[in-house]
């Protein structure tokens, strides 16, 4: 059974560096059927899709946000990353990472929390 | 600018049928979507992907009591024969060659 586990700290200071790491299991992050994908809810909100990547390094990421993040991918760990720059109170959110087939995310992880507080 | 509009809320029996609409903004009206359902406090489980023109395939383990339909720009998600575990928030998903983009979330109440 696939498994997508995110990990990183769960506080993180006003205009630093947000730092998340997504572990696959039972699967292969260098599949050619998939890209793998971050996704935030703000607490009360809706979903909001941050980016997504390839296993060959190939992403994509929501305009709003591009200028502050990046996602980056380790396929001898099976894993994948996100950064998020200068982060604010506006970045407080659940963060989920997901596999992606034909651009819908299919599985997902079960989340982690990321407060922005100083 | 592609948009999906959901309704905030929606509500039916226990053992009744709900139909969700998600609707594709002007000029987006054959695009496919998918349906992602999350439970109280869990993380969102994939449910189904829609096509313009109706057929919907479903995720692992989805039951046969979630059936997709399409009309125009609207896609749609019904819910027969609710139960107490399908209460939760239902978010449609679509997509282009370099985005995805969510739907605001509909909360589903079985009463």
């Amino acid at each position: 059974q696939l498994q997508l586990q995110e990990s990183g700290p769960g506080l993180v200071k006003p205009s630093e560096t947000l730092s998340l790491t997504c572990t696959v299991s039972s699967d292969s992050i260098s599949s050619s059927s998939y890209y793998w994908g971050w996704i935030r809810q703000p607490p009360g909100k809706g979903l909001e899709w941050i980016g997504s990547i390839y296993y060959s390094g190939n992403t994509y990421y929501n305009p709003s946000l591009k200028s502050r993040v990046t996602i980056s991918v380790d396929t001898s760990r099976n894993q994948f990353s996100l950064k998020v720059t200068s982060v604010t109170a506006a970045d407080t959110a659940v963060y989920y990472c997901a596999r992606e087939r034909s651009n819908i995310p299919d599985y997902w992880g079960q989340g982690t929390l990321v407060t922005v507080s100083s | 600018q592609l948009v999906l509009t959901q309704s905030p809320s929606a509500s039916a029996s226990l053992g009744a049928s709900v139909k969700l609409t998600c609707t594709l903004s002007s000029g987006h009206s054959t695009y496919a979507i998918a349906w992602h359902q999350q439970q109280p406090g869990k993380g969102p489980r994939y449910v189904m992907k829609v096509n313009s023109d109706g057929s919907h395939s479903k995720g692992d383990g989805i039951p046969d009591r979630f059936s997709g339909s399409s009309s125009g720009p609207q896609r749609y998600l019904t819910i027969s024969s609710l139960q107490s575990e399908d209460e939760a928030d239902y978010y449609c998903q679509t997509w282009g060659t370099a985005f995805r983009v969510f739907g605001g979330g509909t909360k589903v109440t079985v009463l």
